[in-house]
């Protein structure tokens, strides 16, 4: 069974960077059969895709977000994680690790339970 | 970006009812359209992938429908665990944008 869990601080000031870890078990994250996502998802709002990252490294990033974001794989920890900088009270949000099915529909089937992060001072 | 506009934003139904939820995408996303269920403070579950692909242990009472720009989500005989928000998301072209959700409640 297939489980994704992220993690980090709960609490981020305005200015500084988001640091989130997503630790994947029950399968591998060096599989080329799929990719590893971020999506969030503001309080009381709707979802917004981030980005994702392959096996091989390569990423690909929402626009509105490309100039602050970083993701990277840890491939000995099976993890992949996500960094955002200058966050502001914006960046408020359920942050979501989800694993994508590198096939037809390109679809998540797997999503981690999501962690609350606050921008505030 | 693709825009993904749902219909409606929320809708009140009865269990045993059937209920159909659009989403309309702002160009051809061919049969690139997933649909998930989100529960008050849970993640989102897939239901339907490739537009009309039943997600392994999703009841049958789902399904899906549509191509390039328009499609549906149907559900025929509403159970109470199906009243929950529902989202619509392209995965044509990145970033793969979601529908603002529509919402099912109870009558």
């Amino acid at each position: 069974q297939v489980q994704l869990q992220e993690s980090g601080p709960g609490l981020v000031k305005p200015s500084q960077t988001l640091s989130l870890t997503c630790t994947v078990s029950g399968g591998s994250i060096s599989s080329g059969d799929y990719y590893w996502s971020w999506i969030r998802q503001p309080p009381g709002k709707g979802l917004e895709w981030i980005g994702y990252i392959y096996y091989s490294g390569d990423t690909y990033y929402s626009p509105s977000l490309k100039s602050r974001i970083t993701m990277s794989m840890h491939t000995s920890k099976n993890q992949f994680s996500l960094r955002l900088t200058s966050v502001s009270a914006a960046d408020t949000a359920v942050y979501y690790c989800a694993r994508g099915v590198d096939s037809y529909g390109y679809p998540y089937d797997y999503w981690g339970q999501g962690t609350l992060v606050t921008v505030s001072s | 970006d693709i825009q993904m506009t749902q219909s409606p934003s929320s809708l009140s139904a009865s269990v045993g009812d059937r209920v159909t939820i659009t989403c309309r995408a702002s160009q051809s996303i061919s049969g690139y359209l997933n649909w998930y269920q989100q529960k008050p403070g849970k993640a989102p579950k897939l239901l339907i992938y490739a537009a009309s692909i039943l997600q392994s242990a999703v009841p049958s009472r789902f399904s899906g429908s549509g191509s390039e720009t328009d499609f549906t989500l149907t559900v025929s005989g509403l159970q109470p665990e199906d009243f929950a928000t529902y989202y619509c998301q392209q995965s044509y072209r990145t970033p793969y944008t979601f529908g603002q959700g529509t919402n099912l409640e109870i009558k």
